[in-house]
C-alpha cells in the first residue's frame, strides 16, 4: 500500500516548456487536490476532483490544467511554465474530511 | 472570511522542553480543525484532527490539541520536545459541507540540544 505517490520528484524548466505531474492513489479514494508550497504563504489549492471525470478550480487555477481520467490518478499540467510556477507541488486525496499527501514534486523554472 | 493564522512564523525550543503552537480560525460552520507536520523535504504527516466531543485530542508522536471554541483556537502542545520534531507544522480547518482544507501559512520548529 504506497498511498499517494507523486512523479517526477524534481524538474528543472525552461520559461515557455509543457509538462505533466502526475499523482497516484491506491486508496480507492474520491476525492483528489493539488496544491503549491511557496515560502511563508502554506498550502495553496490549485484544483481538485470530487470523483473520476470531474475536475474543479481552486484558489491559485491560472496557468495550469487537470485531468482525473482515472479514478486513482489525477495529472496536473503547465501548458507554458512560467518562473513564477516555481513551487513544491502537493498532489492529496482524502475520504471524507481527512486528506493524505504525496511526498511533493520541486519544480524550478528558468 | 474563512482563514487560518498561525502567529509565530518560527519557535525555537531547547530538547526535552515543553511546546505550544499557536492556530486561530475564522469560520462560519462548524469547524473541523487539523495539524499537519512537514519534515524538511518531505510530504505533509496528519498528526492529528477534531471534529467533535472531546475537546483534547491526542494524535501521533505524543501531541495533543486542544479545541478552545470561545478562543477560536486549537493550539497543538508536546509536553517535552525531541530533536526529531524539529520540522514544520501546519494547522489547517474545514467543515462537514466542504471538500476543501484552509491551511495556515505554518510554524518552523527548531529543536537545539
Amino acid at each position: 500500500n504506497a498511498g499517494v505517490t507523486q512523479t517526477p520528484k524534481f524538474r528543472v524548466l525552461k520559461t515557455g516548456q509543457s509538462m505533466t505531474l502526475l499523482c497516484a492513489q491506491d486508496m480507492n479514494h474520491e476525492y483528489m487536490y493539488w496544491y503549491r508550497q511557496d515560502p511563508g504563504m502554506g498550502l495553496r489549492l490549485i484544483h481538485y476532483s470530487v470523483g473520476e471525470g470531474t475536475t474543479a478550480k481552486g484558489e491559485v487555477p491560472d496557468g495550469y490544467n487537470v485531468s482525473r481520467l482515472k479514478k486513482q490518478n489525477f495529472l496536473l499540467g503547465l501548458e507554458s511554465a512560467a518562473p513564477s510556477q516555481t513551487s513544491v507541488y502537493f498532489c492529496a486525496s482524502s475520504i471524507k474530511e481527512t486528506q493524505y499527501f504525496g511526498p511533493g514534486t520541486r519544480l524550478l523554472v528558468l | 472570511a474563512q482563514s487560518v493564522t498561525q502567529p509565530d512564523i518560527h519557535i525555537t525550543v531547547s530538547e526535552g522542553a515543553s511546546l505550544e503552537l499557536r492556530c486561530n480560525y475564522s469560520y462560519g460552520a462548524t469547524p473541523y480543525l487539523f495539524w499537519y507536520v512537514q519534515s524538511p523535504g518531505q510530504g505533509l504527516q496528519l498528526l492529528l484532527k477534531y471534529f467533535s466531543g472531546d475537546t483534547l485530542v491526542q494524535g501521533i508522536k505524543g501531541f495533543e490539541a486542544e479545541f478552545k471554541r470561545s478562543q477560536s483556537s486549537f493550539n497543538l502542545r508536546k509536553p517535552s520536545v525531541h530533536w526529531s520534531d524539529a520540522a514544520e507544522y501546519f494547522c489547517a480547518v474545514s467543515s462537514y459541507n466542504t471538500d476543501k482544507l484552509i491551511f495556515g501559512t505554518g510554524t518552523r520548529l527548531q529543536v537545539f540540544p
